[in-house]
């Protein structure tokens, strides 16, 4: 079965401050993943997918995530972390439910917090 | 972008109450709907699964005697927790897909804060 495991319930950065949040995936098909945000008591919106077209994969609000393969990562950066940015960050990897239907499967999140 | 409304955002319940939840996609065609559930500091559950004019899938373990699923249109869906008790107490989402392939972008409602006394 395809899942996400997200290392880290918490990260707190200063504003300005290398962002990381880590993702490993555990898959026996090439993986489809995506990072999603939420912000507090909203729903969810879509930073990058990878879908295997490159490994280095831009998204939105500066941030942007390697495929790394032989690591079985997708760890999420950003050189700069915002206030903006704190909130909830969430790894997924699209699995296959049937024929050719594809549900998400969510990690566990990371609660970005950014210092001033 | 594409965008998903819910209605309500909020709601609060007696126990022994139902409770419907409506999720629209405002600008586009969705040929599938997800809902989930979501309890405080913790991921989203995936529910069910809902195509336009068919019956829900629901994932294992989710009552769909309890959790009604309605896929009346291309462009909206809704949620009927029957009965509804304070276990139920949760933050439900919804999610729009136009595709159904892997890399399809699902995209998400505000959500609905369910609240049941």
């Amino acid at each position: 079965a395809q899942s996400v495991t997200q290392l880290g319930s918490h990260v707190s950065v200063s504003e300005g401050a290398l962002v990381l949040l880590r993702c490993n995936y555990s898959s026996s098909v090439p993986p489809y993943l995506f990072w999603y945000v939420q912000y507090p008591n909203q729903g969810l919106q879509l930073l990058l997918k990878y879908t295997s077209a490159a490994t280095l994969v831009k998204g939105i609000n500066g941030f942007e995530a390697e495929f790394k393969k032989s690591e079985t990562s997708f760890h999420l950066t950003k050189p700069s972390a915002h206030m903006s940015d704190a909130a909830e960050y969430f790894c997924a990897v699209a699995r296959n439910s049937g024929g050719s239907n594809y549900k998400l499967t969510f990690g566990k999140g990371t609660l970005l917090t950014v210092n001033p | 972008g594409a965008v998903v409304s819910q209605h309500p955002s909020r709601v609060i319940c007696k126990s022994g109450t139902s409770v419907k939840i409506e999720c629209r996609s405002l600008d586009f065609q969705a040929t599938t709907m997800f809902w989930y559930r979501q309890f405080p500091k913790q991921s989203l559950m995936l529910m069910a699964t809902s195509n336009e004019g068919s019956k829900a899938t629901y994932e294992q373990g989710v009552e769909k005697d309890k959790f009604l699923i309605n896929h009346a249109s291309l462009t909206l869906s809704t949620l009927t927790v029957t009965s509804a008790h304070p276990e139920d107490s949760s933050f439900y989402i919804c999610s729009a897909r136009t595709g159904v392939g892997p890399t399809d972008t699902q995209y998400f409602g505000p959500g609905t804060r369910l609240t049941v006394l």
